[in-house]
């Protein structure tokens, strides 16, 4: 069974403070994929990137960063420089193999990012 | 490009009334289309899921159903709301046989009193 945990319930910073949200995942399958979603107060959840699990390279877009570690299971997401648009509730999910045609996402239990001007 | 909508944006229902709430992709083709619910707390909890015209499947057994009627048109309905069915509904769209990221919709927060 797949599952991913956030420890990190609530992130409070100040802008331009650079911060890391965790995100810890467990699977038995060699084929997996990995996403990291923002809510932001609208409540609409923006899909930001996704990893497969035989490309760990990290990726880098503007201020974001993702750090994928298969060794640690662990796939976290670094804001440099942060800013109070960046307020938000951040998800980390998995995916699996894809089963009945379609692929089934778990997701965490999200982090809560307060960016204070 | 693609995009996807959700009527209503807020719903305010009471206890034992019907529900439908409806979800439309546009610029895409036999989208594989999902429904979630996401209660106080934030977690986000799948209820159904669609890779085709009337195939629903079924992730938690309750007192909610889902059709897709068309092919980009995937509906939640209640005969009966019940309290606990309070919360923010999203759909979710996929590429039909394509990656397994997902796109969601605005939501609709339902309060059922």
């Amino acid at each position: 069974a797949q599952k991913v945990t956030q420890a990190q319930t609530e992130i409070s910073v100040v802008e331009k403070e650079d911060v890391t949200l965790d995100c810890v995942y467990e699977t038995r399958d060699t084929t997996y994929y990995l996403f990291w979603y923002k809510q932001p107060p609208s409540g609409e959840l923006v899909f930001l990137i996704r990893r497969n699990s035989f490309d760990e390279q990290n990726e880098i877009s503007g201020r974001y960063s993702w750090n994928f570690q298969k060794s640690t299971s662990s796939f976290n997401f670094t804001i440099t420089a942060s800013q109070v648009v960046d307020s938000a509730v951040y998800f980390c999910a998995l995916s699996e193999a894809e089963t009945g045609g379609s692929y089934i996402p778990t997701f965490g239990r999200g982090t809560s990012l307060i960016v204070h001007p | 490009s693609q995009t996807i909508h959700q009527w209503p944006a807020t719903l305010v229902q009471p206890v034992g009334s019907p529900l439908s709430l409806e979800c439309t992709v546009e610029g895409t083709s036999n989208p594989n289309l999902y429904w979630y619910r996401q209660a106080a707390g934030r977690g986000l909890q799948l209820l159904f899921y669609s890779v085709g015209i009337g195939q629903i499947s079924s992730e938690v057994p309750q007192n909610l159903s889902a059709s897709r009627p068309q092919d980009r048109q995937f509906i939640l309905s209640s005969k009966k709301l019940l309290l606990s069915d309070s919360g923010f509904y999203l759909c979710a769209w996929s590429v039909g046989g394509g990656g397994p990221e997902q796109y969601f919709g605005p939501g609709t927060r339902l309060t059922v009193t």
